[in-house]
């Protein structure tokens, strides 16, 4: 019952440090996403994928990118990391495209300082 | 104006009592609608959906009005595990159809 697993849960960066979330769903969901969470900001859509080998750019896309290599992978890489993108970040999943629930990862809380 | 709006409260409100959240989003062409739930430092999980007939789920109902763009949840008899913060979401239509919008959130506290 493992659903929508993100690794790694905390992590601590310096600013221009570089940096792989992964985020691996065992539902044979086709869409996946990465959305951020801060405070009084509600949860924002970086990038999301329709399918193996796609991703598309979400609201807040700038200093991401991401690859969906696998079906069951969705990874969200930080370049060069800023202390604005201090965050709590959340992968989600779903069947398909709409009218469907989205099932979440526990999240990642990133500090860069 | 901002694409899904809520009051961000909190509401402290007693065991047992009835309460109720609003949300208004501003794309009409918007198809679907959920509420959400937030426990404190945990993930979001889905409450229930939202139709326009309406829909019940024990304790809670959700309520749509397209016409008015507005959405409702009315909890019931509420207890202190409904502590909780209340995502209203919206899902929007053709390209942007993938793309959930979430609202803030309302913070709801049960007091003993």
């Amino acid at each position: 019952n493992a659903g929508v697993t993100q690794t790694p849960k905390f992590r601590v960066l310096k600013t221009g440090q570089s940096m792989t979330l992964l985020c691996a769903q065992d539902m044979n969901h086709e869409y996946m996403y990465w959305y951020r969470q801060d405070p009084g900001m509600g949860l924002r859509l970086i990038h999301y994928s329709v399918g193996e080998g796609t991703t598309a750019k979400g609201e807040v896309p700038d200093g991401y990118n991401v690859s969906r290599l696998k079906k069951q992978n969705f990874l969200l890489g930080l370049e060069s990391a800023a202390p604005s993108q201090t965050s709590v970040y959340f992968c989600a999943s779903s069947y398909q495209a709409s009218n469907t629930e989205a099932f979440f990862g526990q999240g990642t809380r990133l500090t860069v300082v | 104006r901002k694409e899904v709006e809520q009051d961000p409260g909190p509401f402290n409100v007693p065991e047992g009592a009835t309460v109720a959240f609003n949300c208004t989003y501003s794309n009409s062409a918007s198809q679907s609608f959920f509420w959400y739930r937030q426990d404190c430092r945990k993930e979001p999980k889905l409450l229930m959906s939202v139709y326009s007939s309406g829909n019940e789920d024990g304790r809670f109902t959700a309520q749509l009005n397209r016409a008015s763009q507005y959405i409702s949840l009315l909890i019931r008899d509420s207890k202190l595990s409904d502590s909780a913060t209340y995502l209203c979401v919206v899902q929007g239509s053709g390209a942007g159809s993938y793309q959930l919008t979430f609202g803030k959130g309302t913070k709801l506290s049960v007091i003993p």
